[in-house]
């Protein structure tokens, strides 16, 4: 079964650096988005992704982050420069339609800024 | 505005044994609500969800949840646990809408199920 692929598992960044997270969507799906966890709270959404521009953004998603797909099979997540609270683990997830199909998670990227 | 809520951060129950795992949620309009299963190091896993259709869904791995609009609640329960049911699970609703919205996932906090012989 097609899977989302996210690289690497674990980064581990000093503050300030810029650090991009990298996904592999399941080929035919058109929708994307990211969440992330913080330890101990909840998975959260960041932001969605559709025809090549952002649909949807949170109050977390600020200048300092941003997706791309660049080559219409990646989808990237891009932190400017690190915060100790960007620490978390960060989830890209695909769908091919609306509501009739489930959206589908990768393993996660556990980003670790010191 | 949408919000989910899970009682119990940890719920242990013996082999065999039902499985209840509560949430409660809370839509400005009609939600969408899923379940998702996370085991150790792996992604989230769609167990099931509903769409305005039957009020009882069922899911893999022999997992249901009952849709109750009067109580606003989205209980997951399985008749006998196993073993390999230990996981994280977590509750989360969406709003209908175009586009992206059905993915646009609000979470609960997540309750760990322990299993034990």
């Amino acid at each position: 079964e097609p899977e989302v692929t996210q690289t690497p598992s674990h980064q581990v960044t000093q503050m300030g650096q810029e650090v991009i997270l990298r996904c592999v969507p399941i080929s035919n799906h058109l929708y994307f988005y990211w969440y992330r966890q913080i330890l101990g709270q909840k998975v959260e959404f960041l932001v969605s992704f559709y025809n090549n521009e952002i649909s949807e953004k949170s109050e977390i998603f600020d200048d300092q982050f941003s997706v791309e797909r660049p080559d219409g099979s990646n989808f990237t997540l891009k932190i400017r420069s690190t915060k100790l609270e960007d620490s978390a683990m960060y989830f890209c997830a695909s769908g091919k339609d609306t509501y009739n199909s489930p959206l589908h998670f990768g393993n996660g990227t556990r980003l670790t800024v010191t | 505005a949408q919000s989910v809520t899970q009682l119990g951060s940890h719920v242990s129950v013996s082999e065999g044994a039902l499985v209840l795992l509560r949430c409660n949620y809370s839509s400005s309009v009609p939600p969408y609500l899923f379940w998702y299963v996370q085991y150790p190091n792996q992604g989230l896993q769609l167990l099931l969800k509903y769409t305005s259709a039957a009020t009882l869904v069922k899911g893999i791995n022999g997992f249901e949840a009952e849709f109750k609009k009067s109580e606003t609640s989205f209980h997951l329960t399985k008749p006998s646990a196993h073993m390999s049911d230990a996981a994280e699970y977590f509750c989360a609703v969406s709003a209908p809408g175009g586009g992206t919205s059905y993915g646009k996932l609000t979470f609960g906090q997540g309750t760990i199920l322990t299993v034990h012989p």
